[in-house]
């Protein structure tokens, strides 16, 4: 199956832009979901199909997807937003996670 | 709102068969064009996901561990369930079951995981 690459870390400040990648062969061509997950927590749904936000989800997560990168963009970060991330792709007979990026908001 | 809730041993033998349950509450397991995943996370590691079953029963695994996994829905209970034979310590997890619901290429509800150790 693919392998979707991630970076390990990204750090931030309160209320500026973090940027998460998400690499993988053709990824553009597939539907990408991000999932955030609180140190002890389940994972929840941040953006699904590439752009689109779940419903409770805050209007600072953004998705966009091209080429072989997919990018989760987390616009005004808070504190709250600090934690793991996962990319996560269909590749047509089945769903394949990246290798998490941990966000801290220093 | 879709509700998910794993249970089964929390201990598991090597070579055994690890099965778990996953009970779906504020929706029908029989209903709707759905799918219903199980996925793991070892401490500290990524997560993995291991197959999911179709409203109408078809099902996908993730070709890493298909030999070993199967995955089954049982509408009378509305619940689904997961087997993975010949478990050794490599197997040690968090295991999730989740709910496609909004969208095929991803999972919108997930349970709260139940901790799933291999040992003798």
């Amino acid at each position: 199956s693919s392998e979707l690459t991630q970076p390990p870390s990204v750090s931030v400040s309160p209320g500026q832009t973090a940027s998460i990648t998400c690499s993988g062969d053709k990824l553009g061509d597939k539907y990408i979901c991000w999932y955030q997950q609180r140190p002890g927590q389940s994972p929840v749904l941040v953006i699904y199909q590439d752009t689109q936000r779940p419903s409770g989800i805050p209007d600072r997560f953004s998705g966009s997807n091209s080429g072989n990168t997919a990018t989760l963009t987390i616009s005004g970060t808070q504190a709250m937003d600090e934690a793991d991330y996962y990319c996560q792709a269909w590749d047509g007979s089945s769903y394949v996670f990246g290798t998490g990026t941990k966000v801290t908001v220093l | 709102q879709v509700q998910l809730q794993e249970s089964g041993p929390g201990l598991v033998k090597p070579s055994q068969t690890l099965s778990l349950t996953c009970t779906v509450s504020g929706a029908s397991i029989s209903s709707g064009r759905h799918f219903w995943s199980w996925i793991r996370q070892p401490a500290g590691k990524e997560l993995e996901w291991l197959g999911r079953v179709y409203t109408r029963g078809g099902t996908n695994y993730n070709p890493s561990l298909k030999s070993r996994v199967s995955i089954s829905v049982d509408t009378s209970t509305n619940q689904f369930s997961l087997k993975l034979t010949s478990v050794t310590a490599a197997d040690t997890a968090v295991y999730y079951c989740a709910f496609s619901g909004t969208s095929p290429y991803g999972m919108d509800v997930w349970g709260q995981g139940t901790t799933v150790t291999v040992s003798s």
